[in-house]
């Protein structure tokens, strides 16, 4: 069974600060982990995500979170937040023999100027 | 960049009635999927549909929902008859031909509203 825990519904940040958001998973087998992103009155959309490899994975808009399995996390980073940044942020877990994603409940980022 | 459209953005239907989402995949997509949110939860999988069947349904996919590809671009979910529990906001999403997890596109959603 897969599951994530998203710690922290709503993060606020000051514009330009260093955006963190944690995620934790548990798997069974060998996760793929992503972060979907979801602004104001739109779909999700992916960021960034780990299959297999580089554990340090970058994505879109200045983002990047790393694979640490030694701690099953998957925490995502940005070093310096823009007010664009504010939006809903969702992790997810899946595998190689699936094609289901499993969300975690989701962090609120705030970012004020 | 292409785009998954849902229709409606919000809909409101009385308990025990039947209601239809609909959605229009990126065109040349191959794998379609529903997903939902009900307020303050997780988003959920309910199903994934590949060459005009269910690939994977999870428990919540009962015997009230069905899915559909009526034509060559939509992709539909109907509840038969809704209950309150069924409020939530659905999203559909759709990928094109490869490996399993290449990039979801969802679509903004549609918010359903039982009472």
């Amino acid at each position: 069974a897969q599951s994530v825990t998203q710690l922290g519904s709503h993060v606020s940040v000051s514009e330009g600060a260093l955006v963190l958001l944690r995620c934790n998973y548990s798997s069974s087998v060998p996760p793929y982990l992503f972060w979907y992103v979801q602004y104001p009155n739109q779909g999700l959309q992916l960021l960034l995500k780990y299959t297999t490899g580089a554990t340090l994975v970058k994505g879109i808009n200045g983002f990047e979170a790393e694979f640490k399995k030694s701690e099953t996390s998957f925490h995502l980073t940005k070093p310096s937040a823009h007010m664009s940044d504010a939006a809903e942020y969702f992790c997810a877990v899946s595998s190689y023999n699936t094609d289901k994603l499993i969300f975690g409940t989701g962090t609120r980022l705030q970012v004020f100027p | 960049e292409p785009e998954v459209t849902q229709t409606p953005s919000h809909q409101v239907t009385q308990m025990g009635q039947e209601v239809i989402l609909r959605c229009v995949p990126i065109s040349n997509h191959l794998y379609f999927y529903w997903y939902r949110q009900i307020l303050g939860q997780k988003v959920e999988f309910l199903v994934s549909f590949y060459n005009n069947e269910i690939s994977e349904k999870s428990e919540i996919f009962d015997d009230q929902f069905s899915v559909e590809r009526p034509d060559g671009s939509n992709f539909t979910l109907k509840i038969r008859s809704t209950k309150l529990e069924d409020s939530a906001m659905y999203f559909c999403a759709s990928r094109g031909e490869g490996q399993l997890n290449e990039k979801l596109f969802f679509g903004s959603g549609t918010q359903l509203s039982v009472l």
